[in-house]
């Protein structure tokens, strides 16, 4: 199987929480990432978790992470149209700085 | 101004042709990157590079070289390009840390097509 597994597709309504799945394979991922990309454009970074937190909150965004089961999350708060977006979860590994991507999860805001 | 930039934005261009993608970053990183994302928006890495090592990825044809002049900049250059080469291609960049997070920021990107 890959590496770093998502969904790929979800739709939420606006005003709604979004949570975005992913599970990886290499119990030595280091730090792992989510990054957004809307049409057109490059990557964003939104937000990182070291591999030893369980959580991370930053605004509209919390992380969470289930070492255990190798799954981590990423969950909008009061989703909004302009998170319409693809999500894509990535992790490093233990002495290398590459990222190993998932293949993304379009979000779907709609009105 | 921009931190990580990539020209040109758009290439179309013939099979066999040879063409090279430029990339700069205004960040101060040590580690430079490509990566390519195809239609499916599947995105892999081809290589990343710093002062001291350059780290390939196998599976990149050795059409494909980069070329880094120096440490804000990392070019890539293909030969006899191939149907298969359309793609979006990323040129990322990162500071080293001793924590080991390695955030990478990311250029708009280069949509290259081949006919």
């Amino acid at each position: 199987g890959e590496d770093v597994e998502q969904s790929l597709f979800l739709s939420v309504r606006e005003g709604d929480s979004s949570v975005i799945n992913c599970t990886y394979t290499d119990s030595s991922s280091t730090y792992l990432y989510w990054y957004k990309q809307e049409p057109g454009a490059g990557l964003q970074l939104l937000t990182y978790i070291f591999s030893n937190m369980d959580m991370k909150q930053d605004q509209r965004l919390t992380v969470l992470l289930n070492k255990k089961d190798k799954h981590l999350s990423l969950r909008i708060a009061d989703t909004q149209t302009g998170d319409s977006a693809i999500y894509f979860c990535a992790e490093t590994r233990s002495g290398y700085s590459t990222l190993t991507f998932g293949k993304g999860t379009m979000l779907l805001v709609s009105p | 101004d921009t931190a990580v930039s990539q020209t040109p934005k758009y290439l179309v261009t013939q099979m066999g042709n040879d063409k090279s993608i430029k990339c700069e970053q205004n960040l101060g990183h040590d580690t430079m990157y490509w990566y390519k994302q195809d239609s499916k928006k599947f995105l892999k890495i081809m290589f990343s590079y710093n002062n001291k090592e350059l780290i390939i990825n196998e599976t990149v044809p050795n059409r494909f070289s980069p070329k880094s002049p120096d440490k804000a900049h990392l070019n890539l250059h293909i030969n006899s390009l191939e149907l298969g080469d359309s793609a979006v291609y990323f040129c990322a960049s990162s500071q080293d840390q001793a924590s080991g997070n390695y955030e990478q920021y990311f250029g708009p990107g280069t949509r290259l097509t081949v006919t």
